[in-house]
């Protein structure tokens, strides 16, 4: 299994909070990127990053930010969470092999983050 | 534009039946890559099987197999002899050479096997 860890796995929070949510990777792959789940909607790409401190943001990135000051670490922050970020959000790593062949993506478990 | 519909929204087979499951991807970018993910009732995301845009053969894989036709631009995952274990939700996706790596995927079929 690929080496990602998100933590926290669960967290409870309320409207208006800030919230950080941290993925860890061991396998030194260049690309990191952070979905979010919802019923109807599938994966949805929030933020993905291409190197230490190279980052661009997906199709739902309002309301969101993120930083990779090392390669093993991406960090996701919700600036003031609100209901409608109640979601499940993924990690996930890929490389890129021999130029710009994409490899597989390899996700990490799971984030549930709850927003009352 | 990227794009990946996935029609069927929930399938429901009896043990033993085969189903597939459609997956029809729209980009301009000659090169891209076509994968499948199941996420089981567990939650995790696994991966199935990567095909990039100039290998159209067939693939099986045990019980599995994936039908790509560029022609109509569709990836389909074909289980043959479905078990209980197959049970999961099932995600196509495309990433095009040119989009910075950006995975695109469909909003899944979820696929109940009745034992």
């Amino acid at each position: 299994d690929a080496g990602i860890t998100q933590s926290p796995r669960h967290k409870v929070t309320e409207t208006g909070t800030p919230v950080t949510l941290r993925c860890h990777q061991t396998e030194n792959h260049r690309y990191m990127y952070w979905y979010r789940q919802d019923p109807g909607h599938g994966l949805r790409l929030i933020h993905y990053s291409y190197g230490v401190k190279d980052t661009d943001k997906g199709e739902v990135s309002d309301g969101y930010s993120v930083s990779r000051s090392k390669t093993e670490d991406f960090l996701l922050t919700l600036e003031s969470a609100t209901s409608s970020q109640t979601s499940v959000y993924f990690c996930a790593i890929s490389e890129s092999l021999a130029g710009t062949a994409t490899g597989e993506l390899f996700f990490g478990e799971g984030s549930r983050l709850t927003v009352l | 534009a990227q794009k990946v519909t996935q029609a069927q929204t929930e399938i429901s087979v009896v043990e033993k039946e085969d189903v597939t499951l459609d997956c029809v991807y729209e980009t301009r970018d000659t090169t891209y890559y076509l994968f499948w993910y199941k996420q089981p009732p567990s939650g995790e995301l696994v991966f199935l099987i990567r095909r990039n845009s100039f290998d159209e053969q067939n693939e099986i894989s045990g019980r599995y197999s994936w039908n790509f036709q560029k022609s109509t631009s569709s990836f389909n995952f074909t289980i043959t002899a479905s078990q209980v274990v197959d049970s999961a939700v099932y995600f196509c996706a495309l990433s095009a050479a040119n989009t910075g790596n950006q995975f695109y995927f469909g909003t899944g079929t979820s696929l109940t096997v009745i034992p």
